[in-house]
């Protein structure tokens, strides 16, 4: 167990319904990654956070995709009208940005299917 | 754009003896890289991270070298055990903190007994 918690483990949902996920990173991380993971794939980068500031998102975020965390603390990653080619595990990391400690810990990932 | 590739998909070895994966990366420059093991429908371990300016780390029967000018990062477990099983990915960071990282494939290592 990183320190880093994940919910829920899994989601089942149909095609075109809107789900969320939440994110507990270490509580003395300022920083708060999101990727996703598709079966026999690395992790791909989705977005990050700094405190309450998102500093960085990929292009695979699309318009259907928001992540906020709104105190700095835990964070929820939202999927609008979701579509079969969202289903994957969805991996939320945390970290502090100092030197010699920015190593990343990953939570157990939120596998989703859509139908 | 980045390209990060990784050994083999599968790697098979017998126990006791040394696995070496291969981690090779073109059209980047990263400042950091790193090593994560990955078991089935979990998240990724954080095992060690090697700089640019550093050539090789070791930890316990972990040993991680990097070679900026081949693009190329090693990975050994020496004394490998059938609990050394798993997927282990290369991911590589750039900036003075990091931020994203960027992963390859992983390969799948299987010690068998």
């Amino acid at each position: 167990d990183t320190g880093v918690s994940q919910d829920p483990r899994h989601k089942i949902t149909k095609r075109g319904q809107n789900v969320t996920f939440r994110c507990d990173p270490i509580s003395e991380h300022n920083r708060l990654y999101w990727y996703r993971q598709t079966l026999g794939q690395g992790p791909e980068f989705l977005t990050y956070f700094q405190n309450e500031a998102q500093l960085e998102k990929s292009r695979l975020l699309s318009d259907r995709f928001s992540a906020e965390r709104p105190k700095g603390s835990f964070s929820t990653l939202e999927i609008q009208r979701t579509e079969q080619g969202d289903s994957a595990m969805y991996l939320c990391a945390s970290s502090l940005a100092v030197r010699e400690k920015e190593t990343q810990y990953f939570g157990p990932g939120t596998r989703l299917l859509v139908l | 754009s980045q390209k990060i590739e990784q050994n083999s998909e599968a790697l098979n070895i017998q126990e006791g003896k040394t696995a070496t994966l291969t981690c090779n990366y073109t059209n980047y420059s990263p400042a950091y890289l790193q090593w994560y093991r990955q078991d089935p429908g979990r998240g990724p371990v954080f095992l060690l991270l090697i700089r640019e300016n550093e050539k090789e780390k070791r930890k316990e029967r972990l040993k991680v070298t990097f070679d900026t000018t081949l693009k190329q990062s090693l990975f050994h477990i020496t004394a490998s055990q059938p609990a050394d099983s798993a997927t282990y990915l290369c991911a590589l960071g750039r900036g003075s903190t990091l931020g994203r990282l960027y992963f390859g494939r992983g390969t799948q290592l299987t010690v068998w007994p």
